[in-house]
């Protein structure tokens, strides 16, 4: 079992290119979440799923849009990136008993 | 509200001691709690949860986290740090039953041989 993979691992984006942030769970959980991670401020939540078809806004959504295809997969778009936006991006799962379970992480730079 | 403060931004410790790192939180009711551990350039893994049963709570690891309402404190100890501790941790308090979670700024721990 893969658990939660991300793609890519790295990318350089000029101002106001667009792109988006995959993610993927073999572990059949409903509930998905994407966070940032910023130097000195943990992980802040930018949207979550809590089930297939349905998505909500977290802490700092402003500039992102997410998308639950299917069960499996919860993407996360820059629409118009901003030097703002250079950050590590997580995707997680949850599971039964609250646990969540985090991919490696999606490392993004804005120029 | 709930929140969540990590007192420590960096801890040193030398290899074979104890390891302390702490956390008090804020919370209108008993929240269920966590600490949650990164190693460099990697994703994040649970050390364990507090859901209102015991109040102390062993995790992986070695790893153990008290819960004292009274004090409204979570704190993660070890009793001897191995070279492989050296990551940072996160304290984590759930904020409802959707699992949003807010994040402690994370203490960095070092350790030393």
């Amino acid at each position: 079992n893969a658990g939660v993979t991300q793609t890519p691992k790295f990318q350089v984006l000029k101002t106001g290119q667009s792109m988006t942030l995959q993610c993927a769970q073999d572990m059949n959980h409903n509930s998905m979440y994407w966070y940032r991670q910023d130097p000195g401020m943990g992980l802040r939540l930018i949207y979550y799923s809590a089930s297939e078809g349905t998505t909500d806004k977290g802490e700092v959504p402003n500039g992102y849009n997410v998308s639950r295809l299917n069960k499996r997969e919860f993407s996360l778009r820059l629409e118009s990136a901003a030097p703002s936006q250079t950050s590590v991006y997580f995707c997680a799962t949850r599971d039964s008993l609250e646990e969540q379970y985090f991919g490696p992480g999606t490392r993004l730079t804005v120029t | 509200a709930q929140s969540v403060t990590q007192l420590d931004s960096h801890v040193s410790v030398s290899e074979g001691t104890p390891v302390l790192l702490r956390c008090n939180y804020s919370s209108s009711y008993s929240p269920s709690l966590f600490w949650y551990v990164q190693h460099p350039n990697k994703g994040l893994q649970l050390l364990l949860k507090y859901t209102s049963a015991a109040t102390l709570v062993k995790g992986i690891n070695g790893f153990e986290a008290e819960f004292k309402k009274s004090e409204t404190s979570f704190h993660l100890t070890k009793p001897s740090a191995h070279m492989s501790d050296a990551a940072e941790y996160f304290c984590v308090v759930s904020l409802d039953s959707w699992g949003k979670l807010q994040f402690g700024a994370g203490t960095q721990v070092v350790v030393t041989p």
